[in-house]
């Protein structure tokens, strides 16, 4: 139980275009959900903090424009990287939480590696 | 902001017992431990989860001291597929966020 499906699993796109990221909880609902980004050798940092019919809550740093997060269902968050550019490639990570949005049960997705050339 | 930090790199042979520690000196109250496992280019993977004192699971045992000021993970008896990267995850107090220590590259050894 508890499975976090990310698609596409990898991603190439050129610079200025846009790039959707798709996290779905396969076997639950998850009232919020997690988007984190990961550089080589480093650790996740978050993102942006998603809840159901509500706006995101981005971290200090992330551009809400740049990254848009939309949380249509309980099973589906999307992340769409706009006017994507080299220094944006990254391993995007989402999760799910099933214990309310204090991120405490956290269930990974497998991540999307985005390269933008 | 809570500095969770790790080890870097910790390395280890097939059979031995492993204990990564995770300093957070700056934890929230409420808020429990958890530590995961990356392999490269996956997502991290759920090993334990504790607040205070000893949990044991079937993979690991995870101690924390009275102060939950610092974590250690304990793996027994690891083997090849163990080597990964071990990320402890905790509130920060401060900030009231759950941030990802700096993570610690387990190589095990034949």
């Amino acid at each position: 139980g508890a499975v976090v499906s990310q698609h596409p699993s990898w991603v190439i796109c050129k610079s200025g275009t846009s790039v959707k990221i798709e996290c779905r909880s396969l076997d639950f609902q998850a009232t919020t959900m997690f988007w984190y980004r990961q550089f080589p050798k480093q650790s996740l940092m978050l993102m942006a903090t998603s809840n159901e019919g509500s706006k995101a809550t981005y971290e200090q740093g992330v551009e809400k424009d740049k990254f848009l997060i939309n949380h249509a269902s309980l099973t589906l968050s999307t992340l769409t990287v706009t006017s994507a550019h080299p220094e944006d490639s990254s391993f995007y990570i989402c999760s799910a939480d099933t214990a309310g949005d204090r991120g405490l049960e956290q269930y990974f997705g497998p991540g999307t590696r985005l390269t933008v050339t | 902001l809570a500095k969770t930090t790790q080890p870097i790199s910790m390395d280890s042979y097939e059979g031995q017992e492993v204990n990564i520690t995770c300093s957070h000196n700056n934890i929230a109250t409420n808020d429990y431990i958890t530590w995961y496992q990356q392999f490269p280019s996956q997502g991290p993977r759920f090993i334990i989860q504790g607040y205070k004192t000893k949990v044991t699971n079937e993979v690991a045992s995870l101690f924390i001291p009275a102060d939950r000021k610092s974590s250690t993970l304990s793996l027994p008896r690891v083997s090849l597929s163990d080597t990964a990267v071990y990320y402890c995850l905790v509130g920060d107090r401060s900030t009231d966020k759950l941030i990802f220590g700096t993570g610690t590259r387990l190589q095990v050894f034949p």
